[in-house]
């Protein structure tokens, strides 16, 4: 069993609508990482959490420390959000490196 | 600010041979991490390294090697390349990455693909 599951693996959505990304996690953490990958490769860091709740534009990510859960929610979704969405763990204690998930591939359809 | 920039953007080889992969972080970063993307694999973690010594690396053979520069620059190399070493490399950087809230910036990989 992995050490972060995400679901869902893909998730098709038409335009305007509201998103949720889930990750769990079966390790202690001091921080969780939202990372989103497009076509091309590259990867854009979109929040770091280790409590409570971020917002940054349309993208809200939730953690819940003691379920070992966070969302990824995107709300009025556009194709421009089509991308794969990667949740990774910084493990308490651990030196330095992430722990990834498998991501969730979005596709937004307008 | 210049990101995280990674050269080549792609390269190909034989097996058999050697790859180096270059990455330059950004500026005043000091710790340079190494992932491996392989097709339909989530990201693993290679290498980490800090102030031009390797902190901790993951689980991959000896032949994954790197090194990082005085300029913080870093390398990674990968000898007696297997047809299965191909995948999207990625490097990212952040300042001194033993503290539990530093993120991660990201460059946009290099695409090995082994013929």
């Amino acid at each position: 069993k992995n050490e972060v599951e995400q679901s869902p693996q893909n998730l098709t959505a038409q335009e305007g609508e509201f998103i949720t990304i889930n990750c769990s996690y079966s390790v202690g953490i001091s921080a969780l990482h939202w990372l989103q990958q497009h076509p091309g490769g590259g990867i854009v860091s979109l929040f770091m959490l280790s409590s409570g709740k971020k917002k940054h534009g349309r993208l809200i990510a939730t953690i819940n420390i003691q379920e070992k859960h966070s969302s990824l929610h995107i709300t009025a979704s556009h194709p421009r959000d089509s991308a794969v969405y990667i949740c990774a763990v910084r493990v308490r204690g651990s030196q330095g490196n992430l722990i990834f998930g498998k991501g969730t591939k979005l596709s937004v359809k307008p | 600010e210049a990101g995280v920039t990674q050269s080549p953007t792609h390269l190909i080889k034989t097996r058999g041979q050697q790859a180096t992969l270059r990455c330059s972080p950004i500026s005043g970063h000091t710790s340079v991490y190494w992932y491996q993307q392989a097709l339909g694999l989530g990201l693993q973690f290679l290498l980490w390294y800090d102030e031009g010594e390797e902190r901790n690396r993951g689980n991959f053979p000896p032949r994954f090697s790197g090194r990082q520069f005085p300029n913080y620059s870093s390398e990674l190399n990968v000898n007696a390349l297997e047809l299965e070493d191909s995948a999207l490399y990625l490097c990212a950087s952040s300042p001194y990455g033993g503290r539990s809230n530093q993120p991660q910036h990201f460059g946009d990989g290099t695409r090995l693909s082994i013929l």
